[in-house]
C-alpha cells in the first residue's frame, strides 16, 4: 500500500548548523508534499509544502527539493536556531479529485538544536 | 481568524463510558478527518469526510464513529472506549482543491483507565 518512510528518526545539531530530513514515497502517482513541525504539546502545523510539477521551493531558512524520478524528497533547514528544534513530519498525497485526498506522513523526526 | 476547534483539549474517562470529541472549522472547508498520534506510530488516519453527509474509514477505524450533519462540524464518537484508545488526537480538514495541506486542530489528549 502507500508508505511514507522518512529518516532519520532523531537529529541533533548545533545552533548554526545545517539540518536534512529525508522522505521516500511509494506511489508514483503521488504529487503533492507538504512538511508539518510539531513543537512539544502544541499541534502540527504546514512549514512548506512542493508540488511534482516543481522540483525545489524555498522559503527563508527552509527549502524542499523533489525527485520525482527516485520518489524522494527532503527538507533542508539553514542556520538552525533553538526554535527549530521540534518533530518534524513529512507527508505525500495524491490529487483529491483522483482519491480519498488522504495525507499519508512519514513516522516523524525529532529535531534538536544545541545552542 | 481561520481555525479547527476540537474540545475538549484534555480527558480522562473509564473504560466503557462513551464520550464524544468535537471538531469544528471556520473555513468552509470540504474535507475532515481524524488521526490518533502515538509515540514511534506518527499520525494514523481514523476516519475522513469528503463533504456533508460523506464518511469513510481511515488506517484504523475501530472502536470509532464519526458523522457529518454540517459542513463545518465533524465530531469523533467512542461508544465504548478502551485503554488502547489512550491517545493524542487531531481532527484536521483542508479544501478539496487548491492548496489542500491541512490544518489542525489543538488536539486532545484522552485517557481511558
Amino acid at each position: 500500500g502507500e508508505n511514507v518512510e522518512q529518516h532519520p528518526s532523531t537529529l541533533s545539531v548545533q545552533e548554526g548548523d545545517s539540518a536534512v530530513i529525508k522522505c521516500t514515497y511509494s506511489d508514483s502517482a503521488s504529487n503533492y508534499f507538504p512538511w508539518y513541525k510539531q513543537e512539544l504539546g502544541k499541534r502540527p502545523q504546514l512549514i512548506i509544502d512542493i508540488r511534482s510539477n516543481v522540483g525545489e521551493k524555498k522559503d527563508q531558512r527552509i527549502a524542499v527539493t523533489l525527485n520525482k524520478t527516485a520518489k524522494h524528497f527532503s527538507l533542508h533547514i539553514t542556520e538552525t536556531q533553538p526554535e527549530d528544534s521540534a518533530v518534524y513530519f513529512c507527508a505525500a498525497s495524491k490529487s483529491r479529485s483522483s482519491n480519498t485526498g488522504k495525507l499519508i506522513f512519514g513516522q516523524g523526526t525529532t529535531l534538536q538544536v544545541k545552542p | 481568524e481561520a481555525q479547527v476547534t476540537q474540545n475538549p483539549r484534555y480527558l480522562i474517562t473509564v473504560t466503557g463510558k462513551k464520550l464524544t470529541v468535537t471538531c469544528s472549522q471556520n473555513m468552509n472547508h470540504e474535507y475532515m478527518s481524524w488521526y490518533r498520534q502515538d509515540p514511534g506510530l506518527g499520525l494514523r488516519q481514523i476516519y475522513y469526510s469528503m463533504n456533508v453527509e460523506v464518511t469513510d474509514k481511515g488506517d484504523v477505524p475501530e472502536g470509532y464513529k464519526v458523522s457529518r450533519k454540517e459542513k463545518r462540524n465533524f465530531p469523533l464518537i467512542l461508544e465504548s472506549p478502551s485503554p488502547n484508545q489512550t491517545s493524542l488526537y487531531f481532527c484536521a480538514s483542508s479544501p478539496l482543491t487548491g492548496n489542500y495541506g491541512y490544518t489542525f486542530g489543538s488536539g486532545t489528549r484522552l485517557t481511558v483507565v
